[in-house]
């Protein structure tokens, strides 16, 4: 079946270093979603991609969705302690269903 | 306020009861889902309504059901059948037309 994965699982870093989460999928999606999930909370929507090659931002993350639509990537420059969390990509698998990447999880030292 | 609320934070279970969590939402969306999050990994789909009365299984369906009486409701119960229920639950929905999942605050289930 469709898979999505992500690397790295973990990624500790300094207040102020760049950080960058992959995902990969096993089959084309028409198009991607990208999720926050802080600590003991629930996922939050950040962003969605749909055109191949795409290239979005949001102040300090910039997202971009590969150029056959199987992969993605968010960048966040010069992390603050608010980056702190699990980030996940979704795609949709079929009309209605989604499935999630198994997510990065963040942590920021100050 | 709109939104998506779930009911409780947080339940406890003796082992073989079946326990129902709540999901109500007045976004007025027409799909609604549920997801099984463990400590440390993704979210993984377990059903799935896209309209009233009618719902599909997702990946992980066995020892759960759910009822879509009602568009604002869609009630998950975990049975006596599912190995290993101790686990943070996801109610999400999405508009029509849109992939936009919206979650609700979710249930933290803990079967002693």
């Amino acid at each position: 079946g469709q898979q999505v994965m992500q690397i790295p699982q973990y990624q500790h870093v300094q207040e102020g270093e760049d950080f960058t989460t992959y995902c990969n999928s096993s089959t084309t999606l028409s198009n991607i979603q990208w999720y926050k999930q802080r600590p003991g909370g629930h996922p939050v929507f950040l962003i969605q991609l749909v055109k191949s090659g795409e290239v979005k931002k949001q102040k300090r993350l910039t997202f971009q969705f590969g150029e056959a639509k199987k992969n993605s990537s968010l960048h966040i420059t010069a992390t603050q302690t608010t980056d702190v969390g699990t980030y996940f990509c979704a795609g949709r698998s079929g009309t209605y269903k989604y499935i999630f990447g198994t997510g990065t999880r963040l942590k920021v030292l100050a | 306020d709109g939104g998506i609320t779930q009911s409780p934070k947080y339940l406890f279970r003796k082992e073989g009861q079946n326990v129902t969590l709540s999901c109500e939402q007045n976004l007025n969306h027409d799909a609604m889902y549920w997801y099984r999050q463990d400590p440390g990994q993704g979210l993984r789909l377990i059903y799935y309504s896209q309209i009233v009365n009618d719902f599909q299984k997702g990946d992980i369906a066995e020892g759960y059901s759910v009822s879509r009486e009602k568009k604002e409701s869609f009630p998950l119960t975990v049975t006596s059948a599912q190995k290993n229920p101790t686990a943070f639950y996801l109610c999400a929905s999405t508009e029509g037309g849109s992939d936009t999942q919206y979650f609700g605050p979710g249930t933290r289930l803990t079967v002693l």
